[in-house]
């Protein structure tokens, strides 16, 4: 396996709180990517980032910001959580261009309450 | 914009046998990637096969191959042999120049003993 790991795995939070979410690779890709899953909707890209400090939206990042000040760090973070950010959370990252397949980390479950 | 869709929720086969998943997709790129992976239970998400889109031959791994008709936009993976390990979620995803992978709904795929 890519060594690419989220933390938490699972988390539950209260509505209006902040929560971070952290990935963490080992593997020195350029490319690091968030993605949230839900049922009906399969995966779609929250944000990514093409390098320390470069980053970019994906078609769902209302409510969400992401921060990378080291390569193989890349972290989301929910300013004020709404229950609509409940999902399982996957980062994950690739060594190139398009032609590189992405490589998943486990997921996180988040829950808000 | 790029999309995929995957129109069939649910698919089952009997082991054994030979299951086909349909995909379509629609991008304005001439020079695009197009991927399944596959979803099982544990929530990893593996890369199943990839294809090129300027190859005209179709990508095969053992039992998984796949079925790409360029004008038609059309990428079906097609699963030889089923096994009780095939079963699991499976997404169709097409990346393009902005290297941002993008995926469908996906298929639950059974398979009975």
């Amino acid at each position: 396996d890519a060594g690419i790991t989220q933390s938490p795995r699972h988390k539950v939070t209260e509505t209006g709180t902040p929560v971070t979410l952290r990935c963490h690779q080992t593997e020195n890709h350029r490319y690091m990517y968030w993605y949230r899953q839900d049922p009906g909707h399969g995966l779609r890209l929250i944000h990514y980032s093409y390098g320390v400090k470069d980053t970019d939206k994906g078609e769902v990042s209302d409510g969400y910001s992401v921060s990378r000040s080291k390569t193989e760090d890349f972290l989301l973070t929910l300013e004020s959580a709404t229950s609509s950010q409940t999902s399982v959370y996957f980062c994950a990252i690739s060594e190139s261009t398009r032609d590189s397949p992405l490589h998943f980390g486990n997921g996180t479950r988040l829950t808000v309450t | 914009a790029q999309t995929v869709t995957q129109s069939q929720p649910e698919m089952s086969v009997q082991e054994a046998e030979t299951v086909t998943l349909s995909c379509t997709y629609d991008t304005s790129e001439s020079d695009y990637y197009l991927f399944w992976y596959k979803q099982p239970p544990s929530r990893q998400m593996i890369l199943v096969i990839r294809q090129e889109a300027y190859k005209q031959q179709n990508a095969t791994e053992n039992r998984f191959s796949v079925n790409f008709q360029k004008a038609a936009k059309s990428f079906s993976l097609k699963i030889s042999d089923s096994q009780l390990g095939d079963a699991a979620m499976y997404f169709c995803a097409l990346t393009g120049a902005n290297s941002k992978l993008t995926f469908g709904k996906g298929i639950t795929l059974s398979v009975r003993p």
